[in-house]
């Protein structure tokens, strides 16, 4: 089945930096994109970006570019998520995501997130 | 931007709930999806394409709605459906969620 491990949780001081790890298992890693969702206390899910783990190219949220890194190792089924600059308002629980997997009627694939890791909390303090 | 309503419902068990998911422009290919987040969980996939349960929901969750007006409707709420729920476009990136209903079980 499939699962998304994630690192531990981190503290960090302001304006320092943090990585966090999510090791994919139960299907082929090269085949599905892993997604970065952040959720600050109290808040709604927001989307930071997404790398594929087949080549390693990124989509970033707009609001991230420049600050957030995103990759992939093929070789260890893992990616991984920095974010440099940390502020206080980067408190948050960090999710990795992958699609469904699914295909709609059309033969598209349904990309909302059927998988999620267990979240790694990153306070800024 | 996707506009979520009520922000807090409470209800007791058996009763009907109706959450709202109203969408500023038309969600394309129906690209619209619901979770249920527990405290302490991560979000889980409820509903995809407006209409289709994920694997394992029950029945008594139910999507509709087309263009910019969505509703996830519970039909028989149990104790355990007491959880935020979030509604996401994804249509194109950046996939944006709703700030979330709140549903309480008396």
């Amino acid at each position: 089945q499939v699962q998304l491990m994630q690192s531990g949780p981190e503290v960090k001081k302001p304006g320092a930096s943090v990585k966090v790890s999510c090791q994919a298992s139960g299907y082929t890693f090269t085949s599905h994109g892993i997604n970065w969702v952040r959720q600050a206390p109290g808040q709604g899910p927001e989307w930071l970006g997404w790398v594929t783990g087949y080549n390693g190219n990124t989509r970033y949220a707009d609001k991230y570019r420049g600050r957030l890194t995103l990759t992939a190792d093929a070789s260890t089924n893992t990616a991984y998520m920095e974010l440099t600059s940390l502020q206080l308002d980067d408190t948050a629980i960090y999710y990795c995501a992958r699609r469904t997997g699914l295909f709609d009627s059309r033969g598209y694939s349904v990309d909302t997130f059927g998988f999620w890791g267990q979240g790694t909390k990153v306070t800024v303090s | 931007v996707l506009t979520q309503s009520p922000a807090a419902l409470s209800l007791s068990p058996g009763d009907r709930a109706t959450l709202s998911c109203k969408s500023s422009q038309g969600v394309g290919r129906d690209r619209l999806a619901w979770f249920q987040q527990r405290p302490g969980q991560a979000p889980r996939l409820l509903i995809y394409d407006v209409v289709n349960r994920a694997s394992g929901i029950p029945d008594r969750f139910v999507g509709s709605g087309s263009g910019t007006e969505f509703a996830l409707t519970i039909s028989s709420l149990e104790p355990e459906d007491s959880a935020v729920y979030y509604c996401q476009h994804y249509t194109t990136y950046p996939y944006t969620f709703g700030q979330g209903t709140k549903v309480e079980i008396k």
